[in-house]
């Protein structure tokens, strides 16, 4: 069964560094999101991304944070200088259509560690 | 703010029970999702419920959606100590291409 897939599963980091989390979407998928759950809380969406340019994104989500979509199957997202509170899980997730229309599917995360 | 709700947020229940969990919203949805989160894992999707829709199910799993009251229930009959996990709703807002995501509800199943 097709599954979203990130790497890597958990990364240690050190305060200011830049940080890339990678995601392979599923393959016939258009719309791609990242979304965060720091420990103990709910799930926080940051961005969705279709037809090669972020369609929205959230207050989280500002200058220090970037995605792209390199080539035809990467999804990443970017954290330029990363801080403590940047500590969380992040989850890769595809639709094939809108979250309106059709089900999104997570990848297993991954675990951001800033120290 | 489109958050949805879970309530209970912990529930306790022996094997072989029904678990009933509860999510509300507060805006026009066009679909609501339930997820499945092992500890520390990934949300697995367990089932979608448009909003021209009022039950739905899914193996063990029966989904309400009742939009006039915005509220959606989860169902799990005949529980295994398996479904030991955090379910949350999510919603999606209309026109907008994203999820809000409930605090979850923390499902334990005793042996």
């Amino acid at each position: 069964e097709p599954e979203v897939t990130q790497t890597p599963s958990h990364q240690v980091t050190q305060m200011g560094q830049e940080v890339i989390l990678r995601c392979v979407p599923i393959s016939n998928h258009l719309y791609f999101y990242w979304y965060r759950q720091i420990l103990g809380q709910k799930v926080e969406f940051l961005v969705s991304f279709y037809n090669n340019e972020i369609s929205e994104k959230s207050e989280i989500f500002d200058d220090q944070f970037s995605v792209e979509r390199p080539d035809g199957s990467n999804f990443t997202l970017k954290i330029r200088s990363t801080k403590l509170e940047d500590s969380a899980m992040y989850f890769c997730a595809s639709s094939e259509f809108g979250t309106g229309i059709t089900e999104a599917f997570f990848g297993q995360g991954t675990r951001l560690t800033v120290v | 703010s489109q958050q949805g709700e879970e309530d209970p947020q912990a529930l306790s229940i022996q094997e072989g029970e029904n678990a009933t969990m509860n999510c509300s919203y507060k805006t026009s949805i066009n679909n609501l999702q339930w997820y499945r989160q092992n500890s520390g894992r990934g949300l697995v999707h367990l089932i979608l419920i448009r909003s021209n829709e009022r039950e739905k199910h899914s193996g063990r799993l029966r989904v309400t959606l009742d939009t006039s009251k915005k509220s959606s229930s989860l169902l799990i009959t005949a529980s295994r100590a398996a479904d030991t996990a955090s379910y949350f709703c999510a919603t999606d807002a209309e026109g907008a291409q994203k999820l809000v995501f409930g605090q979850g509800t923390r499902l334990t199943i005793n042996p």
